[in-house]
Formats: C-alpha cells, structure tokens, sequence
C-alpha cells in the first residue's frame, strides 16, 4: 500500500459523458501528478500539481482538466469522453515539486471503460 | 524532445541474470528511475541514478552513465515474480517525468 487513495477504482460511461476521478496523496506529500496508460501505450504524464498550483503540464488534451484542493487532494476531470479514452488513469504523490532524490509513489488507478 | 527507448520484451530463465537496457534523449536531467509493473498494477519503485555508476539494491541494480544516454537494470536470481513490465523513467525540465514504453519480462521455469 503507497498511501496514495484514487476513488472510483472502476468506472464504466458513455461517450460524450464527463467524469471525475479524486486522488488523495500520501500523507505530507505536496505533488500530485496525473499519468494515462492506455492498453497499448505506456504512462503518459498528463498534468502535475505542487501545493496547489500547476506546475507542469505533459499531453493533457483540452477536453480534460486537473486541480488540485487546498487539502491537497486533486481531481481530473475528463469531458466529452471518446472511445479512446478508455484507459488506466493513475494519480502518484511525491514531497517535492521537482523529482530528484525524491521518487512519487502511485496509487493503485482508476480503470475508465467508455462504451 | 524527449525520447526514451526499451526493448519491448525479453525473456529469461528462473535463477539467471537479465539485463534491461534504456537509452534516453532529454531536456535537463535530474535523475533516472526505474519501475516495476505488473500487469494492471501500480508502478513501484525500484531505484533511483543520478550520478554515473552503478547502484546496488538487493537482487536489482542500476547502472548510469549521463554522457551517453543509458541506463541498464540488472536483476539477478530471477524468480517468477519477476515477470512484469520494467520502466524507465527520467526526471527533467518542462514535463518534469517521463516514462519509456516499458519492456515486458517474462521469467520462465
């Protein structure tokens, strides 16, 4: 167990529908990043958050956006879903904002089916 | 850019030695990491290079070398455990973390 928590572990809609998926990092822990891994790709990095405010962004598509609370828990929002995003989403929470010494540890995903 | 190549799969014998290879191409650097994954899983942490070298963690270790781009995971006394898709993460500017595509291993008896 990371202690990092993602709610729903599963979720199955429609296209065209909006869904959010909710991460809590691990305790203490200030970074949260946001990765996509589709059947046949490897983690994509979507969108990282340190102590509230963006900080780097990777290939986040404009129909999905990302923040993250003052708690320090953070959503993903995903709208006018498509077939395709039909993927493993992980969230992963580090204590720095820059990853050097520090590793992120991952929670254990959201699996998004869109029918 | 930024560029990370792994095999795509490889296959070894249950007590033997295996050697994962990734080369990268990146914006900044600040550090290499490497990743285990099984098969619907979580990724967990395996190690961690920044400096050129080798690092020592049990039955894994990771080797470094900054000037040329590469890295490479050993992992000795496989056991079947061991069958999991490896990756190969780097740390640096703009997109901050980026993972390779991941080499599948399988570990057979």
């Amino acid at each position: 167990d990371s202690g990092v928590t993602q709610t729903p572990k599963h979720l199955i809609t429609a296209t065209g529908q909006r869904v959010t998926l909710r991460c809590s990092p691990r305790s203490g822990d200030l970074s949260v990043y946001w990765y996509q891994q589709s059947l046949d790709q490897g983690l994509q990095f979507l969108i990282q958050y340190y102590n509230g405010e963006e900080r780097a962004k990777g290939n986040i598509l404009e129909r999905f956006s990302a923040q993250q609370f003052p708690d320090l828990h953070s959503e993903l929002n995903l709208s006018s879903l498509e077939l395709g995003d039909s993927a493993l989403y992980f969230c992963a929470s580090s204590v720095e904002e820059v990853l050097s010494t520090d590793t992120q540890y991952f929670g254990p995903g959201t699996r998004l089916t869109v029918l | 850019g930024q560029n990370i190549d792994q095999p795509t799969e490889m296959t070894a014998t249950e007590g033997a030695i295996v050697q994962i290879n990734c080369t990268y191409q990146t914006s900044g650097f600040n550090g290499l990491f490497w990743y285990q994954q099984h098969a619907g899983e979580a990724p967990t942490f395996l190690s961690y290079n920044v400096l050129d070298g080798l690092e020592e963690k049990g039955r894994f270790s990771s080797f470094l070398s900054r000037s040329k781009g590469y890295s490479y995971l050993l992992l000795k006394e496989l056991q079947m455990k061991d069958s999991a898709s490896y990756l190969c993460a780097v740390s640096g500017y703009g997109q901050n973390f980026v993972f390779g595509p991941g080499t599948r291993l399988s570990v057979l008896p």
